[in-house]
């Protein structure tokens, strides 16, 4: 089965922390992708990183720094001196080849306090 | 650039009225998806389209229906809306649903059912 989890509902963090934002997946695809996408209080859903399960390496831009372990299948989000501007919705989601589907947490709900 | 756009944003039916929300894309993406949100849920994928011409039902699919109307467009359905459909919409493409490229989202529909 196909599955994502978000475990943290919300979070809160005061203005220049930094904060985890963890997810977890499982398939038993081989080939997989992972995904982060943010939904401002706009609403609108906006994408920020896409990799692929051959690629363990971890990422930054420029804030934002992501970890993939397939060892504990997890695809973590960091942000780094938090903005206010980073108060949003944001989801994990599995691009799994079984299905043609995308699998989407359920979210975490970052709130950063000025 | 438009991206997706998707009509209406906001709607509000009687129990048992029927009406279809439209998406229409201009990225030329082949595969296009509708997903609903709704609290604590995430992204729950009702119908997608792989490539014109075909359709495919997701997680969520009962009472709605779907038309692939050409390469750019995709509409939903809610043949006899009921309140258990009162919940966020969106469409979203993407270039090719086999090889998991990333999402473009529509800015989303919200639709209450009475």
């Amino acid at each position: 089965a196909q599955k994502v989890t978000q475990a943290q509902t919300e979070i809160s963090v005061v203005e220049k922390e930094d904060v985890t934002l963890d997810c977890v997946y499982e398939t038993r695809d081989t080939t997989y992708y992972l995904f982060w996408y943010k939904q401002p209080p706009s609403g609108e859903l906006v994408f920020l990183i896409r990799r692929n399960s051959f690629d363990e390496q971890n990422e930054i831009s420029g804030r934002y720094s992501w970890n993939f372990q397939k060892s504990t299948s997890s695809f973590n989000f960091t942000i780094t001196a938090s903005q206010v501007v980073d108060s949003a919705v944001y989801f994990c989601a599995l691009g799994a080849n079984t299905g043609n589907q995308f699998y989407f947490g359920t979210g975490t709900s970052l709130t950063v306090i000025p | 650039n438009a991206g997706v756009t998707q009509t209406p944003k906001f709607q509000v039916l009687k129990t048992g009225q029927s009406m279809t929300l439209q998406c229409a894309q201009d990225m030329n993406h082949n595969s296009m998806y509708w997903y609903r949100q709704d609290p604590g849920m995430g992204l729950r994928l009702i119908y997608y389209s792989a490539s014109e011409g075909t359709t495919d039902k997701g997680e969520v699919p009962n009472g709605y229906n779907v038309s692939r109307l050409n390469k750019r467009e995709f509409s939903l359905r809610l043949e006899s809306a009921a309140p258990s459909q009162t919940s966020v919409y969106f469409c979203a493409s993407s270039e090719a649903s086999w090889e998991n490229e990333k999402l473009f989202f529509g800015s989303g529909t919200q639709l209450s059912v009475l």
